[in-house]
Formats: structure tokens, sequence, C-alpha cells
């Protein structure tokens, strides 16, 4: 079974410009959360989506938000970029079912400047 | 509101020696434990977790953890490293109604191994 897929691997932007990263989940999860990974704040929750709707959102500005398809891939975006976004993206599914644990994939590097 | 606190930023071992990574939690309700690995350039691999019953908990790899709800911890121990074990490793706590979701992890602890 494939793992979780993060694209693209690797991002430059420049600030205040926006940016759009992807995430196709493990078949068959429905459930799909999105966190960052800084040197400085380590790994932060950003948002789990399930089923096309948020159903947990961490404490970060509005510049930040997700949506996720029917076929449960999901997409996160950042408007107006600042240098701090620089971070490592980490996208995880999850069966909806009991304590499934997450499953994260490679990650999304984003490097604003 | 939960936190986690690794006591260790960096545990240096040689090759076949055991190893401890130290985890603390705080939190006023019910949580489930996971502990996760990560190599350079990789995503999170979940290495074991607790959710309920047995206090000792053994995952993948030949590591173990034990859960102590008095001292508020859940250690990561394994008895012989090697060479390839050295990563970063991440404790995390989520709340028994977030059901494995919104973890809140720890600053991690990176593991050294050396010949």
């Amino acid at each position: 079974k494939a793992g979780v897929t993060q694209t693209p691997r690797y991002l430059i932007k420049t600030r205040g410009q926006q940016v759009t990263l992807s995430c196709s989940p493990i078949s068959g999860h429905r459930s799909v959360s999105w966190y960052q990974q800084t040197p400085g704040q380590g790994l932060q929750f950003l948002f789990e989506y399930f089923s096309e709707t948020q159903r947990n959102k961490g404490n970060f500005p509005g510049r930040f938000s997700g949506r996720q398809f029917s076929n449960s891939r999901s997409e996160m975006n950042v408007s107006t970029l600042e240098l701090g976004d620089s971070a490592l993206y980490l996208c995880a599914s999850r069966q909806d079912r009991g304590n499934s644990p997450l499953h994260f994939g490679n990650g999304t590097r984003l490097t604003v400047t | 509101a939960q936190s986690v606190t690794q006591l260790d930023s960096q545990v240096p071992v040689f090759e076949e020696a055991p190893v401890e990574l130290r985890c603390n939690y705080s939190s006023s309700v019910s949580v489930y434990l996971f502990w996760y690995v990560q190599y350079p350039n990789q995503g999170l691999q979940l290495l074991l977790k607790y959710l309920s019953g047995s206090t000792l908990v053994k995952g993948i790899n030949g590591f173990e953890a034990e859960f102590n709800k008095s001292q508020t911890s859940f250690h990561l121990r394994k008895p012989s490293v090697h060479i390839s074990d050295t990563a970063e490793y991440f404790c995390a706590v989520s709340t028994a109604n977030q059901a494995g979701t919104a973890l809140i992890f720890g600053k991690g602890t990176t593991l050294s191994v050396s010949s």
C-alpha cells in the first residue's frame, strides 16, 4: 500500500507570495492532518480535515488554510508568506477508527526568501 | 492544556549500549502517548503507542516504553542500539477525545550512535 505522498518536496517562494502544498493520504484514510516543523518551535499542529470538513485547528493565523477533496486528498495554502513560514510541512493521514495512529509523509520543505 | 517535555536534547551512545530517552507530559485528562522517529529528510515513523492497558509497550526495531501515570512519564528504551538507530526521536501526546489526532510533540531528542 502506498504511503502518504506530499508534493512538491521542495519549494522556494518570496515574501508576500502565496503557496499551495498537496497531500495524498494512504488509500482508505479519510482523516488528514497538517503539521509545521521548524528548528525553533518544533512540530506544531496546524489542522485536521475529515470528510471535507475541518475538524480540528491549531493556533495559527488565518493566513494558513486548507481543504480536503472528496477523494480525501488535501491541500494546504499559506498566503502573504513571511520569512518565519520557512519550515518543513508534514501531512499525516489515519483511519478514522478507534485509536489508529497517524502515518506521516516525507514533507514539503518550504523556503521563504 | 497538555504539554510534553523531552528532558534531553541530545543523547550520544556507543553501539550495543543501552539507551533511555526521557519524556514527561502534563495533562489534566486522560491521554494517549506516542513515540515517533524521524530520519534525515524523511517524515515521522511511529515507533510505539500507549492507549490503555499494560504500561509496558513494545514497538518496532526493539524499542519499548513504559507508561508511568504517577510520574507522568513515558520513557523510551532499547537494550542495545545500532548505528542505524541514529535519528531524532519525538514523544507526543493527544487527549482521549482527540483519538490520536492533534498531537502535541516534544522538542525532540537526537540520538547519535557511534562505533
